[in-house]
């Protein structure tokens, strides 16, 4: 496996369920974000880790709650989502922080509808 | 608040034709400029980061500028083909962005065979 791996790459849930989204990183990168894409819009960054650690947090609702375990992985937990989180959801890595100039990776992306 | 703008918003032309497509920033405080391109039902893919005005960068067919003096970047691609179709995204990173991309809406491109 190579690259930025995302599951499930699509979901569906109620407004009272609870899932998860899981990011893995193979690139041996130090920063993953969460980014939002709805429809019309631009990316939207939600989430910033460097190194393990939380560095951003975009007034992103408290429903969506982030964990990064170790540098490979990164979870995004939801519960209680209501109908206009529907979005694509894309994580993606970098090598560092992107100010210091550094590309994105990106994963596919998990499509989830919130019904 | 930085806004990126981008223009068109879509474009069709036929296999062979060259092209380009503009992405406006603010100027102030400019750190850096990134270019992806996001086929349908793929992951967004960079292209170019550029940092100094000036700053000319090309791989294959695809070539980008960078204007941080007026606020503005080109991105060409010679002699378009299908596999070119896509949306090409701009996002811009400066010091009023609590260190975070701001991503324009894109330019749809597609190739007509």
């Amino acid at each position: 496996e190579t690259g930025v791996t995302q599951t499930p790459r699509h979901l569906v849930m109620g407004m009272t369920n609870k899932k998860s989204l899981k990011c893995e990183q193979h690139l041996g990168h130090n920063a993953m974000y969460w980014y939002k894409q709805s429809a019309k819009k631009p990316l939207e960054l939600m989430f910033v880790y460097s190194l393990e650690e939380r560095v951003e947090n975009n007034s992103v609702p408290s429903r969506f709650s982030p964990e990064c375990p170790n540098s490979s992985h990164l979870f995004l937990h939801l519960h209680t989502l209501q109908p206009e989180d529907s979005a694509l959801y894309l994580c993606a890595s970098s090598q560092g922080l992107t100010g210091g100039g550094y590309e994105q990776y990106f994963g596919p992306g998990t499509r989830l509808t919130v019904t | 608040i930085l806004n990126v703008e981008q223009s068109p918003q879509s474009l069709h032309v036929q296999e062979g034709d060259s092209t380009n497509f503009t992405c406006s920033f603010p100027s102030s405080n400019f750190y850096a400029l990134h270019w992806y391109r996001w086929e349908t039902a793929k992951s967004p893919e960079a292209l170019f980061v550029m940092t100094l005005n000036g700053d000319e960068k090309k791989k294959g067919r695809i070539s980008a500028t960078l204007n941080t003096k007026e606020g503005y970047s080109y991105l060409y691609i010679k002699g378009s083909q299908p596999e070119d179709s896509a949306t090409y995204l701009c996002a811009v990173y400066n010091a009023g962005n609590n260190r975070k991309l701001i991503w324009g809406l894109g330019t749809s491109l597609a190739v007509n065979p």
